[in-house]
């Protein structure tokens, strides 16, 4: 599976959106970007997965770059709840395969 | 609707003491299946996933071991505890990808702490 580079920590103000960023400069043809948080001490929660067109859903927004070699995860209003790791994976599909994280992004929202 | 479930939620064993951490799914058939230890203040590792009954991949060599007796459920064992096999435990499962991406869903986690 490709690696992916993600900052280590960020910070956000309540309110404003948190942009998150990911490089994956060796992300193959078949392989989805997704994104997961995990909150301290719970199981990593699934937030938003594409392959090429930028996504949208109750959560966050998922763009990313023409040539696929970096994306971004906005969470456009973020609160307090929002504090937690975020994890950038890409992942090939079509075929069982084992899903890898890295270290991942510690976004502090603060009031 | 689909739900994972992965138990004890907590467990203090001693060192040398044998275990057995289970994970059941439900709602789905043929899931893939996986088992990962975060260290305190780590990230993730991925330590087993499956893709069928009896079909198990380690990724790491350690004292644990896995297996998946039943399509929906993945125990994680050993023998003899370490005190370095402390951490949290979380299961996982996800369906094939077919054409599109699927995502994978978390159980709760076991903290485990070795004495």
């Amino acid at each position: 599976d490709a690696k992916t580079t993600q900052p280590t920590s960020m910070d956000c103000a309540e309110g404003r959106a948190a942009n998150l960023p990911c490089n994956h400069s060796t992300i193959s043809g078949n392989e989805y970007v997704y994104w997961y948080r995990q909150i301290h001490s719970q199981g990593p929660q699934y937030i938003i997965h594409g392959l090429k067109n930028n996504e949208t859903n109750e959560m966050a927004s998922l763009i990313i770059t023409e040539d696929r070699k970096s994306s971004t995860l906005i969470l456009p209003h973020a609160t307090l709840r929002d504090t937690a790791v975020y994890y950038c994976i890409v992942r090939p599909t079509g075929t069982a395969s084992k899903l890898t994280f890295g270290t991942g992004t510690r976004l502090q929202v603060t009031l | 609707s689909q739900t994972i479930h992965q138990w004890p939620a907590t467990l203090v064993q001693p060192v040398g003491s044998p275990l057995s951490l289970e994970c059941t799914v439900e709602g789905t058939s043929n899931p893939n299946l996986y088992w990962y230890r975060q260290a305190a203040g780590r990230g993730l590792q991925l330590l087993f996933y499956s893709v069928g009954i009896g079909q198990i991949s380690s990724e790491v060599p350690q004292n644990l071991s896995a297996s998946r007796p039943q399509d929906r459920q993945f125990i994680l064992s050993s023998k003899k505890l370490l005190l370095s096999d402390s951490g949290f435990y979380l299961c996982a499962w996800s369906s094939w990808g077919g054409r599109s991406g699927t995502e994978a869903f978390f159980g709760q986690g076991t903290r485990l702490t070795v004495v």
